[in-house]
């Protein structure tokens, strides 16, 4: 079974970090780019960063660029988000999703169950 | 810039069946994009991705129930025979970019 688990999740103060974690297993980890995924207490989803399998190419959403760091270890079959520099507005449920690249377009399949991040003083 | 524009809710009643519209801005019209459903207080689960020429590949364990289609820039997901837990947010993607999301509430 193809399964992802987020872990790492926590309340912090603003300016602090966090690392979350994603341990995925069920699936050949080292041949997808892997997702992060965002959302906020009643609102909808926000991609957040996506690294590609052999981490070689990153990408970030404007809101987290500079602070947030995405990567993986693909022995340990796990995906990380270094976040720092945290704000109040970064306070949500974090996703990780496994990527589908193929036929000129990209889906979020699976999903892992999310960990709760609160950055408050 | 990729923008998937979404109706904040819709309702039907059960048993019967219900069509949720994803638009996708101009020049994007081309497309293909996912459904996911998140059910109250879970995590999104992957329905199904939506091509251009209306063609559809469900995820794994997707019931029948669930299709999709296509007209220009519109992309459509199609729940038939209505449950009670189909009761959820359903949310369009297409690489990094999210539509607002639809509330379905079964009547």
């Amino acid at each position: 079974e193809v399964q992802l688990v987020e872990s790492g999740g926590g309340w912090v103060q603003p300016g602090e970090s966090l690392r979350l974690s994603c341990a995925a297993s069920g699936f050949t980890f080292s041949s997808y780019w892997m997702t992060w995924v965002r959302q906020a207490p009643g609102k909808g989803l926000e991609w957040v960063a996506a690294i590609r399998q052999d981490g070689s190419e990153k990408n970030y959403a404007d809101s987290v660029k500079g602070r947030f760091t995405v990567s993986r270890d693909n022995a340990r079959n796990s995906l990380y988000l270094q976040m720092n520099s945290l704000r109040a507005e970064d306070t949500a449920v974090y996703y990780c999703a496994r990527e589908s690249r193929s036929g000129g377009t990209c889906d979020f399949d699976p999903w892992g169950q999310g960990t709760l991040v609160i950055v408050s003083s | 810039q990729l923008v998937l524009t979404q109706s904040p809710s819709a309702s039907a009643s059960l048993g019967v069946s219900v069509k949720l519209t994803c638009t996708l801005s101009s020049g994007h019209s081309s497309y293909a994009i996912a459904w996911h459903q998140q059910q109250p207080e879970k995590g999104p689960r992957y329905l199904m991705r939506v091509y251009s020429d209306g063609t559809f590949n469900k995820g794994d364990g997707i019931p029948d129930r669930f299709s999709g289609s296509s007209s220009g820039a519109e992309r459509y997901l199609i729940i038939s025979s209505l449950q009670s837990d189909d009761e959820a947010d359903y949310y369009c993607q297409s690489w990094g970019s999210f539509g607002g999301g639809t509330k379905l509430t079964v009547l």
